[in-house]
């Protein structure tokens, strides 16, 4: 089955301990992008990237790291979290690398992360 | 600035009603336009699209919009709601970088609510 999988789906860790949130897809696709959500606020893009070393900022990338070894994996990364990285997080992949529109992305389930 | 607006964000129907969730964007050209639903604990799916032509779009499971460019909204529409439809439903534009890669700017999201 095609599908983003993101693990864990829930998560609860302490200030300034690192975590790493995991994305993987399995339909060969060139595009993949972390988002947050928070009520009131939508969907926010937190990084991107268009390729396997290709990588780019979105809207709110401070606080994340994200790296793009393999075309199938795309981890996002907090090196010291803080209270106000306490979200749902989304991993979303599309087949064309400029994630154009005429590629629709394709979301997992979310990760609920809480930070105290 | 590119933008989306979507003014309720709670709505409450009974099974069997019509339903409209309102979107209202602001972007200067012509905009590629996107409805996705996010049920409980899933990530977000695509319902319908617009990027040119007919200003009626269908989408899936019985969804549709108008695009009508001298209100700048795009409303989605179902005539008969089923209790399956409760969710929360997020207007979203797209919004090209400067890199020439694509960006989505989310709406705020409208939560159903289905009553039997």
């Amino acid at each position: 089955e095609a599908q983003v999988t993101q693990n864990p789906r829930y998560l609860i860790t302490v200030t300034g301990k690192k975590l790493t949130v995991t994305c993987s897809q399995n339909m060969n696709h060139e595009y993949m992008s972390w988002y947050r959500q928070d009520p009131g606020l939508g969907l926010r893009q937190i990084y991107y990237s268009m390729n396997v070393e290709v990588t780019d900022k979105g809207d709110v990338p401070e606080g994340y790291k994200v790296s793009r070894k393999e075309k199938r994996n795309f981890p996002l990364i907090l090196e010291s979290p803080s209270p106000n990285q306490t979200s749902l997080y989304f991993c979303a992949s599309s087949l064309d690398g400029s994630g154009s529109y005429n590629s629709p992305l394709h979301f997992g389930n979310g990760t609920r992360l809480t930070v105290t | 600035a590119q933008s989306v607006t979507q003014p309720d964000i709670h709505i409450t129907v009974s099974e069997g009603a019509s339903l409209e969730l309102r979107c209202n964007y602001s972007y200067g050209a012509t905009p590629y336009l996107f409805w996705y639903v996010q049920s409980p604990g899933q990530g977000l799916q695509l319902l319908l699209k617009y990027f040119s032509g007919d200003t009626l779009v269908q989408g899936i499971k019985g969804f549709e919009a108008e695009f009508k460019r001298s209100q700048s909204s795009f409303n989605l529409r179902k005539p008969s709601v089923h209790w399956s439809d409760a969710a929360e439903y997020f207007c979203a534009v797209g919004a090209d970088r400067t890199s020439g890669t694509y960006k989505y700017i989310f709406g705020t999201g409208t939560r159903l609510k289905v009553l039997a």
